[in-house]
């Protein structure tokens, strides 16, 4: 089974702020089949990045995502108020067929 | 319009069985490389992946809960069905569906449903 983990588990930061989230891989990711999703409280997740660094429809470009084989990122440009949310990255493929990181909570 | 809504009981007892409604509007399962999953996330824990089903009527779960799960769809209702068997507390959590048209990314989600397991 690929594990991601991602990190930290929590980031403190003010808006204005450049946000860099990690998730890494326990093993490389064939076709970075790696996405990113921001969950609000008491919200649905929302697909931001998929493949690693193609952004999701209305997302803004200030959310860029990077990384290849095990190691990928999330960054946020300029923190904005809304931005504050717990993110989780998410593989396809292997054994179970989708995993997720076990979140990264931006505070 | 895309929109997903889950729906089923908030409590069930230890052992009983938890049975699920996903209804959906502005796609068709009928269509293809169209698939709905369910996911579930315990309080305060992250996301997991529970069984996914596709358009031709392929079927996945996720391996350490197989023997519990069965998925199925209702395609003239536009519903998704999953029934989770021997619930126990460490089910309790919010159990969410989303759609996938391509099998990589979840592009729209339900809502959720918090599911309870109580005595």
């Amino acid at each position: 089974e690929i594990v991601l983990t991602q990190s930290p588990d929590t980031l403190s930061l003010s808006p204005g702020e450049r946000a860099t989230l990690s998730c890494r891989a326990s093993q490389t990711l064939r076709t970075n089949y790696l996405n990113w999703y921001q969950q609000r409280p008491g919200q649905a997740p929302r697909l931001l990045i998929s493949a690693a660094s193609t952004r999701a429809t209305d997302i803004p470009d200030r959310f860029s995502g990077s990384g290849s084989g095990t190691d990928f990122t999330l960054t946020i440009s300029r923190l904005e108020p809304e931005d504050f949310a717990v993110y989780y990255c998410q593989r396809y493929g292997n054994s179970p067929l989708y995993a997720f990181g076990q979140g990264t909570r931006l505070e | 319009q895309v929109t997903l809504r889950e729906s089923g009981p908030a409590l069930v007892k230890p052992t009983q069985t938890l049975t699920l409604t996903c209804s959906f509007s502005g796609f068709s399962l009928n269509t293809l490389r169209m698939r709905v999953s369910w996911f579930r996330q315990p309080p305060g824990k992250a996301l997991e992946w529970l069984a996914r089903i596709d358009w031709n009527e392929d079927k996945f779960y996720t391996t350490s809960l197989k023997t519990r799960l069965a998925i199925s769809k209702d395609t003239s209702k536009n519903q998704v069905v999953l029934t989770m068997t021997n619930m126990d507390p460490v089910d309790t959590g919010t159990y969410f569906c989303a759609r996938s048209v391509d099998g990589f990314i979840f592009d729209y989600w339900g809502q959720g449903a918090l599911v309870s397991v109580s005595s």
